[in-house]
This record gives structure tokens, sequence and C-alpha cells, in this order.
């Protein structure tokens, strides 16, 4: 089946810091969600992006699926954005998500 | 709308029983899928129900099942459990009708088995 990595594993900011989390997986897909898993433990929706460049605030992800990988860009971080970040693709018909490990985030004051 | 919602929110039982769990998708939502987190193994998929029917199923044993409603409310039943099974369940919900899409998740069931 498809694999999903994530990296880096662990991330320590400083607040105002800029970061990269990349999301690689093996097959192509057409579809790729990225998450932010607040303390509490819910999914939140970040982006829906099969492909090209979405922008929402201070954070935007591109995704190149021809090279079979996404990235999310936080800018500015601040220290709610702290939490674990997942990307998810689809497998098979339907609704199966395959996710990735995550990015823990840490953002420091 | 109402998002995801999920109960009971935390839930403590012990080997050998059973436990039910709720997920109410959001409204006109058709679509609902089960999650498990553990430490572990990360997020895994459970199963996927779409008018009142599985439409997909994931790598977990018979102890785990799922069932729709005509309102699209699921639940999702783990019989005999075991100290492996505490985890936190998550559902999502999307339309279900246009192939893959943006899935929304519901707040989580934290389930401790002692």
């Amino acid at each position: 089946g498809i694999q999903v990595e994530q990296s880096p594993p662990d991330l320590i900011l400083q607040e105002g810091a800029n970061s990269t989390l990349r999301c690689n997986f093996s097959d192509s897909v057409n579809n790729l969600q990225w998450f932010h898993q607040n303390p509490w433990g819910q999914l939140i929706n970040l982006f829906y992006i099969p492909s090209g460049t979405k922008q929402n605030g201070r954070l935007s992800a591109t995704t190149v699926a021809t090279e079979r990988y996404s990235l999310l860009y936080i800018s500015s971080s601040q220290t709610t954005d702290s939490g674990v970040y997942f990307c998810a693709v689809p497998l098979e018909y339907g609704n199966k998500l395959v996710f990735g490990a995550g990015t823990i985030l840490r953002v420091k004051s | 709308k109402a998002g995801v919602t999920q109960t009971p929110r935390y839930l403590i039982k012990t080997r050998g029983q059973q436990v039910t769990l709720s997920c109410s998708p959001i409204s006109g939502h058709r679509s609902v899928s089960w999650y498990q987190q553990t430490p572990g193994q990360g997020l895994q998929f459970l199963f996927e129900y779409f008018s009142e029917t599985q439409r997909n199923k994931g790598n977990f044993p018979g102890r785990f099942s799922g069932r729709q409603f005509s309102n699209s409310r699921s639940e999702m039943n783990v019989s005999t459990l075991e100290l492996g099974d505490s985890a936190l369940y998550l559902c999502a919900s999307s339309t279900g009708t246009s192939g893959p899409e943006t899935q929304y998740f519901g707040p989580g069931t934290r389930l401790l088995v002692l």
C-alpha cells in the first residue's frame, strides 16, 4: 500500500520563526490533506490540496503531485501553532485515509 | 453548521468488557469513517460507512464492528476489550458522494482499558 512519510519528526521553534514541514508519498494520489492536532486531540483541517499552492493566513501549502511530495509552510510562528501536524492521502475508493506519523511542533515564547 | 460530535468523550473500561462509541456527522454528510490513534501505531483506519453500508474496512480484528443508521449517525463497537485497545477513537464525516474529498473530524473519544 501507499507509504506516507513526514519530516522532521520533531521541531522546536522560537516564536516568530518560520518553518517548513514535508510530506512524501510513495504513489500517485488525487487528494492530500494537512491537519493540525490540538492538545485535546481534535484534528483540525488546514488544507485540502491535491496539487498547487494554497494560502490561509500565516499558513500555506504546496503539493507537487508529479514528484510525490507536499510542503506546509508556517510563517511567524505563534505558541498556539504548537501541536502535531499530519498529512494524509486517500487509499482506494471512498474516504480511507493513510496518515503520516506526524511532525511534533513546539513553539517557545 | 454544527461540527462532528462524538460521545462519550472519555471512557474507562476493564478487560473483557465491550464498548459502544457514537458519532454524529455534519448535517448532510452521509459518509462516516472511524480511526484509532495510539502512540505506537499512529492513526489507523478502522472502517467507513456510507448510506448504512460498510464501504471500506481496515485491518482490525472482528472484535471491532460498526454500523450506520438512516440519519447517518454511526456507532462503533469493540467487544472483549484488550489493554491494547486503549486509544483515541476519531470519527470523520464527508458527503461521500464525489470520491476523495475533505474529511472533517470530531473531537474523539478517549478509551482507557484497565
